[in-house]
């Protein structure tokens, strides 16, 4: 399995612009996360999907964010319109809701609003 | 709802020694505590975990301890290697790895040969 994908890899946008962030989860997992990674507030959760079904959003900053899981194998994390201090390491999560209770993380997606 | 602090923020071994961070938690019905290592440039990823029905995990060189009536828990790391170096984050969650994780702040660790 190739892991969690998410893509862009790096985004570089100016303020006001819509940004779209990606992700593909290992295949069988049913817990999707989005998180939040900047210097000043370290790791954070923006809101978790299971069987495609948001069950918590209390993390998401604003109205600006919204997040979509359309199907089980694909995600959208929308930002719009983008301002500089939504520039940020998002990473993307997924769980098999089984086992063991391990939160594999995609390999991020650098946001820069210039 | 949970805040978890952990500390250092900063931590220099020498090669070979041990090292401790501690993390405590504001909510005691948390009840599942993992550890996460994240290198630079690149993804976290879980290194041990431990619940709170269990006082003390190991896995060769890792061990976490959690201590449920002072509601803190702790990462040791023995013999340690140059390529223990990175940042350790602590989290805590109110329902198992699949719920929300409240992450610690996080401590580099440096490891120097």
């Amino acid at each position: 399995d190739a892991g969690v994908i998410q893509s862009p890899r790096h985004e570089v946008t100016e303020m006001g612009q819509e940004v779209t962030l990606r992700c593909k989860p290992i295949s069988g997992h049913d817990y999707l996360f989005w998180y939040r990674q900047t210097m000043m507030r370290g790791l954070e959760l923006l809101i978790y999907f299971n069987n495609n079904v948001p069950i918590d959003d209390s993390g998401m900053p604003e109205d600006r964010f919204s997040a979509k899981m359309p199907n089980a194998s694909f995600s959208t994390l929308k930002i719009q319109p983008s301002e500089p201090r939504d520039s940020a390491v998002y990473f993307c999560a997924t769980g098999s809701g089984t086992g063991r209770d391990e939160q594999f993380f995609g390999p991020g997606t650098r946001l820069t609003v210039l | 709802g949970e805040n978890v602090e952990q500390h250092p923020s900063t931590l220099s071994v020498q090669e070979g020694d041990s090292a401790v961070i501690k993390c405590t938690y504001s909510d005691s019905a948390s009840n599942y505590f993992p550890w996460y290592k994240q290198e630079l440039g690149k993804r976290p990823q879980l290194i041990i975990d431990i619940r709170s029905n269990v006082g003390e995990k190991k896995d060769q060189r890792i061990a976490v301890t959690l201590n449920k009536t002072a509601k803190h828990f702790s990462l040791h790391i023995t013999e340690t290697q140059p390529e223990d170096s990175a940042v350790y984050f602590c989290a805590a969650s109110l329902s198992g790895g699949y719920n929300k994780l409240i992450f610690g702040a996080g401590t580099r660790l440096a490891v120097h040969p």
